[in-house]
């Protein structure tokens, strides 16, 4: 199947300091992923969806100015928690959409722990 | 609005049959998936639903009926690594929404 990354898997910082986090897919053209939120024992939350090119579409509730998208290129796309604190500590996961035997499959990259101190 | 709901917890036993149910009321309807996803990890894919009916993949299948808005995983031959969360998810559109998942733990 497709194969999505992101990098880093794991990320500690200071309440105010900015973090990004890289989300590839690795044999695959993905025009549109979709980023999403999970604490502990609940389910994932949609935050966003990334569009190559051009402006990502926030949820309702998630802060735009806060939890920055870009979608640069055809394989990459990047979050930015800008100015972190405590409770943005989650498990961040992006995901894309590919063909896989003829049914379109929505597939995960691995998450990031953000711990916020 | 939209909802999924799947039970909080099942428990089974190791070589045993579970089945775990997911209805759902979405604004669009494309399709169903479900995932299962172990503690500290991301989801993985188990099944996508498009039409009404079974769909069987080795020891896990998947049912659909659209008109109920209704789905259900089963597995069989339950092995103690089978012990996971398990994500329902609808797409609709260009979203995909997820229910809270359904922790299951499997004991010898």
């Amino acid at each position: 199947g497709a194969v999505v990354s992101q990098h880093p898997s794991w990320v500690i910082c200071k309440s105010g300091t900015s973090v990004k986090i890289e989300c590839r897919s690795l044999d695959f053209q993905a025009t549109t992923m979709f980023w999403y939120r999970q604490f502990p024992k609940q389910s994932l939350m949609l935050m966003a969806t990334s569009n190559e090119g051009s402006k990502a579409t926030y949820e309702q509730g998630v802060e735009k100015d806060k939890f920055l998208i870009n979608h640069a290129s055809l394989t990459l796309s990047t979050l930015t928690v800008t100015s972190a604190h405590p409770e943005d500590s989650s498990f961040y996961i992006c995901s894309a959409r590919a063909q896989s035997g003829g049914v379109e499959t929505q597939y995960f990259g691995p998450g990031t722990r953000l711990l916020v101190l | 609005g939209q909802n999924i709901d799947q039970p909080t917890e099942m428990t089974a036993t190791e070589g045993a049959i579970v089945q775990i149910n997911c209805t759902y009321q979405t604004s669009g309807f494309n399709g169903l998936f479900w995932y299962q996803q172990h503690a500290g990890e991301a989801p993985t894919f188990l099944s996508y639903n498009v039409l009404d009916g079974l769909e069987e993949k080795g020891r896990f299948s998947s049912f659909l009926s659209r008109s109920k808005g209704y789905s259900y995983l089963l597995l069989k031959e339950l092995q103690m690594k089978d012990s996971a969360s398990y994500l329902c998810a609808v797409t609709g559109g260009f979203k995909t929404i997820f229910g809270a998942g359904t922790r299951l733990f499997v004991k010898a």
